[in-house]
């Protein structure tokens, strides 16, 4: 199974900041790799697909760039809406999965 | 509008089997592969495979081969999981998810079920 690394784990920022989070592949996905917004006792959002697409619908705050293993997605001018737990995918090969999640706090 | 909605909370005793549908609405059933998820408490997303809603093709995740089992009804545009051997370790919301796929871009589950929990309790 490819394995997907995120970090940090979580963090903390305020209003108004830029965030990034990080996600390594354990090998190379290509750009097949998709993010997610998960929000407490709901399922997960599609935010990003293909590494660097924004899913129709969802704020232009949030941007994803990389390819091969190194991915990040960055969520410009932080809002309290976004607070949430953030999730890569690889989609490359079967089984596809999941990062450990990111958990993004408003200081 | 695109709708995948689940059925509800269950709770199991070990050993037992349980079948969580995944009704789909707003769009064409056929045309679109469903994939289920599940989520532990506290724990990351877990990916248990795919049916394809128009062939009724099968990918099980090897994590999970020879417990998990598909199938879907496309006269009601439902699709269906069906675990089995159920352990305390399966507690978990299970999702099912739409899945978009495009040969540049790959595939990425762009709509979602509310989930389902599930517990495996004695």
């Amino acid at each position: 199974d490819i394995q997907m690394t995120q970090s940090p784990s979580s963090l903390s920022a305020s209003v108004g900041d830029t965030v990034t989070i990080a996600c390594r592949a354990s090998q190379y996905i290509n750009i097949h790799l998709n993010w997610y917004q998960q929000k407490p006792g709901k399922a997960p959002n599609l935010l990003i697909y293909a590494a660097s697409n924004l899913q129709v619908g969802v704020s232009s705050r949030f941007s994803g760039s990389g390819s091969g293993s190194d991915f990040t997605l960055s969520i410009s001018d932080l809002q309290p809406e976004d607070v949430a737990v953030y999730y890569c995918q690889q989609s490359h090969s079967t089984p596809c999965t999941f990062g450990g999640g990111t958990k993004v706090e408003i200081k | 509008q695109v709708q995948l909605v689940q059925s509800e909370t269950e709770v199991k005793k070990p050993g037992a089997s349980v079948s969580i549908s995944c009704k789909t609405s707003g769009y064409t059933f056929s045309n679109y592969t469903i994939h289920w998820v599940r989520q532990a408490p506290g724990q990351r997303l877990e990916w248990l495979g795919w049916i394809n809603a128009g062939s009724g093709g099968t990918v099980y995740s090897p994590h999970f081969r020879g417990r998990v089992f598909f199938r879907r009804d496309t006269s009601a545009s439902t699709a269906y999981m069906e675990l089995g051997s159920l352990r305390s370790e399966d507690t978990a919301v299970y999702y099912c998810a739409r899945r978009h796929y495009d040969v540049l871009t790959g595939y990425y589950l762009d709509y979602w079920g509310q989930g389902t929990p599930v517990t495996v309790s004695s």
